[in-house]
């Protein structure tokens, strides 16, 4: 399964725009690139995924480069509540017999200040 | 839909005793999965399931057994209880096949339980 490198913590004030940047250099052909999210006490949630090039939806961004070595979330104008763990995780749905065992590292902590 | 949910929320246990935590889910998912998250640490995979009847171990296995008798339940069982398994414990669900490929990965988490072993 291939590993990922995250930063371990960043800081950011309300109004800003987020960028985290996770590393998967050994990423496989038919990996796809998984973002979750996890508050205090909470269960992570999906944020978004991608395969290559750009994706967006309601939440985020996510930017692949061709050679999908790295990829990385952005969080527009965040807010207090963007305060969380997120997660950077690769995987092959079509492994493991169908399941995609996605391994969660220790994320990146993000906290936003006023 | 309830979505996930995990009973109990908290629990604490001796060293030795036994139990079970309970996950169900009311979205008809196929692929339903176990994970322990230690303090400032991420999750890691205990057990999970492709279906009824079907099961596999994931990262750290030892010391749990889980059962998958219908699509909707999927307990977890702690054999002989030890402090090392002190954690929070989550379970999760997804669509599987049944859905289109972000279906695979996208899991929904129960709230999780937190359990003590003394």
């Amino acid at each position: 399964l291939a590993k990922t490198t995250q930063p371990i913590s960043m800081d950011s004030y309300e109004g800003q725009e987020v960028n985290i940047t996770c590393s998967h250099n050994n990423i496989a052909t038919n990996d796809y690139i998984t973002w979750y999210q996890q508050f205090p006490s909470q269960g992570p949630r999906f944020i978004i995924q991608g395969y290559k090039t750009k994706v967006t939806n309601e939440v985020a961004s996510l930017f692949i480069p061709a050679d999908r070595k790295s990829s990385t979330l952005s969080l527009p104008r965040v807010s207090l509540s963007d305060t969380a763990v997120y997660y950077c995780l690769v995987g092959d749905p079509a492994r493991s017999g169908g399941y995609n065992k996605l391994i969660f590292g220790a994320g990146t902590r993000l906290a936003v200040h006023p | 839909n309830a979505g996930v949910t995990q009973t109990p929320k908290f629990q604490v246990l001796k060293t030795g005793q036994s139990m079970t935590l309970q996950c169900a889910q009311d979205m008809n998912h196929e692929y339903m999965s176990w994970y322990r998250q230690d303090p400032g640490m991420g999750l890691r995979l205990i057990h999970y399931s492709v279906g009824a009847g079907i099961t596999d171990q994931g990262e750290v296995p030892n010391g749990y057994n889980v059962s998958r008798s219908t699509t909707e339940d999927f307990p977890l069982r702690l054999l002989s209880a030890a402090p090392s398994q002190t954690s929070v414990y989550f379970c999760a669900s997804s669509p599987g096949t049944s859905g289109s490929v972000i279906s695979y990965n996208e899991q929904f988490f129960g709230p999780g339980t937190r359990l003590t072993v003394l």
